[in-house]
């Protein structure tokens, strides 16, 4: 079982808009600004398209936002595209010897 | 241009072990923290383990007091010597370079280990 909950799946159609959601504990997501979001295509390595809950790497689209309130965090994905099929995982600081604990991850699926 | 090359892994029996290598080129290890973070096959992402800039360690619970993350600096290198290897430890594994805020900017293609009998 993952530390972070996320939904196993979601899916919506090209041009909408979605949202991931990820739930963990004061002494994750909670307790610190450190909440971070990849996108992984099958069989390729995951790539960071946000951090610190709300901040885009340079190159990453602005479709994508992140948010936080309270121990859940979120991810949306505005003005969906067939290429942004992927799973999708959030990740946390957390407080004591497990320094980064991770979602189970989310499959979107665009119809 | 920043590139992780991992390497070390493949088939080992229960019990055994491995030292994965994680060759960073484009920055230099020992100024950045660098984690592995593993995948078993179908499975979600897992943090394995983490070196800081200043050489603190920090590991899972699933593989403290088995794996030991470490580093070379001459040959900008981050190791990761994994003993008493079970099947539950079969997975991909990644090398991670930080990013700001305990993400993880720059990943590897990641060397696969397989445990089984």
């Amino acid at each position: 079982q993952s530390a972070l909950t996320q939904p196993a799946s979601v899916s919506g159609s090209p041009g909408q808009s979605i949202t991931i959601s990820c739930t963990g504990t004061s002494s994750d997501v909670g307790g610190y600004n450190y909440v971070s979001w990849y996108q992984q295509h099958p069989g390729k390595a995951p790539k960071l398209i946000i951090y610190g809950v709300s901040s885009r790497p340079s190159g990453v689209s602005n479709r994508f936002s992140g948010s936080k309130s309270g121990n859940t965090a979120s991810l949306t994905i505005s003005g969906l595209q067939a290429e942004d099929e992927a799973d999708y995982y959030c990740s946390s600081y957390s407080s004591g010897s497990t320094q980064v604990v991770f979602g189970g991850g989310t499959k979107l699926t665009v119809l | 241009e920043v590139q992780l090359v991992e390497s070390g892994g493949g088939l080992i029996q229960p019990g055994g072990s491995l030292r994965l290598s994680c060759a960073a080129s484009g920055f230099t290890v020992s100024s950045n923290f660098m984690s592995w973070v593993r995948q078993a096959p179908g499975k979600g992402l897992e943090w394995v383990s983490v070196i800081y800039s200043g050489e603190s360690t920090y590991y899972a619970d699933s593989v403290k007091g088995r794996f030991t993350i470490s580093r070379d600096i001459s040959k900008n290198t981050v190791y990761l010597q994994m003993n008493s290897l079970r099947a539950e430890d079969t997975a991909l594994y990644f090398c991670a370079r930080d990013g700001a805020d305990y993400s993880f900017a720059s990943w590897g293609r990641g060397t696969l280990v397989t445990v089984s009998s």
